[in-house]
């Protein structure tokens, strides 16, 4: 079945260093892909989205490729500040889905060190 | 910007118990989802809805009923509280059920069942 698979349940890193999120998915449809993030004891909010093969997507400061070659949608960002510090999740709407729903992967806290 | 309001925000229920969390949504969405939060299961859809008095089931339903009396409301209703159910409870609302919809999201209710 469709399903999505973050392998990092946490991520430790100091601020100023580069980081990627891993995120990979599985279905038989054309995808499409989200990053939500959640900062603590907020609602997730989206960051990015992409359904475009091969383009990067950018939005403050983060960024992510689709590629539907490998099924990934990693999300990056080349130097994390203190405020990144928090939840992120990779969601997959399959083409088949109808009214919306969203699959999510487990997520990945991402801790940023002064 | 969207909004999406989550009553209460935490909540301590008993064993066989009922319980009823309230979403209100000021977005004219159509759309609204509940979701659950487990840590290391990421957001699992339980019930959603794209019509006043009308719901789906989701993923995981078992154990929940829902109800959408208007466009702006939805419940999730926890007719026999179990241990199980202890989570973190998200509403979510988007203007229309394409795969590409981005979603709102509320700010969590807190869900303790002992």
């Amino acid at each position: 079945g469709d399903s999505v698979t973050q392998t990092e349940g946490l991520v430790t890193l100091t601020k100023g260093l580069p980081v990627m999120l891993n995120c990979t998915y599985q279905t038989t449809y054309s995808p499409f892909l989200f990053w939500y993030v959640q900062h603590l004891n907020e609602a997730p909010k989206l960051l990015l989205k992409s359904s475009t093969d091969n383009k990067r997507t950018e939005h403050q400061g983060f960024y992510a490729t689709l590629h539907k070659s490998s099924s990934s949608f990693h999300l990056q960002k080349s130097s994390v500040q203190l405020s990144d510090s928090a939840l992120y999740f990779c969601a997959l709407s399959p083409m088949n889905y109808n009214q919306g729903k969203l699959i999510f992967g487990q997520g990945t806290k991402l801790s940023i060190k002064p | 910007e969207a909004a999406v309001t989550q009553s209460p925000r935490s909540k301590v229920a008993v064993t066989g118990g009922k319980v009823t969390l309230s979403c209100h949504q000021t977005n004219n969405h159509d759309y609204m989802y509940w979701y659950r939060q487990d840590t290391g299961h990421g957001l699992r859809l339980i019930h959603y809805s794209y019509v006043a008095d009308s719901t789906e089931k989701g993923d995981i339903p078992d154990g929940y009923k829902a109800s959408r009396p208007s466009q702006e409301n939805f419940s999730l209703i926890l007719e026999l509280a179990s241990l199980s159910q202890t989570a973190v409870y998200f509403c979510a609302s988007s203007d229309n059920g394409g795969p590409y919809a981005e979603q709102f999201f509320g700010p969590g209710t807190r869900l303790t069942v002992l």
